[in-house]
């Protein structure tokens, strides 16, 4: 069964600060994990995919890092800016089955 | 022009009527998707279809139908909305493999009264 979880599930983080959130799987038996950025109002946009355990992926100040045998991804963003304002959606995928987790609402304050 | 278009873009509708959410794409994917999306709950997936004329149940396919006639388009149908078929509905398309990612129409807003 294809299960992911991702906390928190809300967070506010300073303008300038870091931070990162996870998302957990209880099981391996996918074959690669997501990571979608969804800003209101619009339509979810792919940032991720990963699908080694030890996959690092960047892209400017956002990175993903993938751990299949403890069961976790981590997405870090360094020196948060008010365009990072968005939920944060981790989806699991096999070639006959997606699943995404309900997402991190990630909220920078000025 | 959207790589992924879905209309109507929003819809008010009353409990019973049928419903037709259309999505159309121009990226060439024969893998197509519908997703309801609820507050608290993530997207969940609703059918699925990997080619012309495949159709693959999701998680929550009951009270829902699809057809896939072409490769381009891909109708979501609700034979009897009830209100609590509200939500935002998103039509997606991939390219084949579970490494590709999904690419996300504008969404439809689906209100039953």
């Amino acid at each position: 069964i294809l299960n992911v979880e991702q906390s928190p599930q809300s967070l506010h983080v300073q303008e300038g600060d870091s931070t990162n959130f996870t998302c957990s799987f209880p099981s391996s038996n996918f074959y690669a994990l997501h990571w979608y950025r969804w800003e209101t109002a619009k339509s979810p946009e792919a940032l991720f995919v990963m699908t080694l355990n030890g996959d690092e992926k960047k892209k400017g100040r956002i990175s993903a890092t993938l751990n299949t045998k403890e069961g976790y991804s981590y997405l870090y963003i360094k020196g948060s800016q008010p365009e990072d304002s968005a939920t944060y959606l981790c989806a699991l995928s096999r070639d006959d089955k997606i699943i995404f987790g309900k997402g991190t609402r990630l909220h920078i304050l000025p | 022009d959207a790589d992924v278009t879905q209309t109507p873009r929003n819809r008010i509708t009353k409990t019973g009527k049928r419903i037709m959410l259309e999505c159309s794409q121009t990226k060439g994917h024969d893998r197509m998707y519908w997703y309801r999306q609820d507050p608290g709950l993530g997207l969940r997936l609703i059918y699925y279809s990997f080619d012309v004329k495949d159709i693959n149940k999701g998680e929550i396919s009951d009270g829902y139908s699809v057809s896939r006639q072409a490769q381009a388009k891909f109708s979501l149908s609700l034979e009897s909305a009830i209100p609590n078929q509200t939500a935002l509905y998103f039509c997606a398309t991939s390219d084949v493999g579970a490494e590709q990612p999904q690419h996300f129409g504008d969404g439809t807003r689906l209100s039953i009264l």
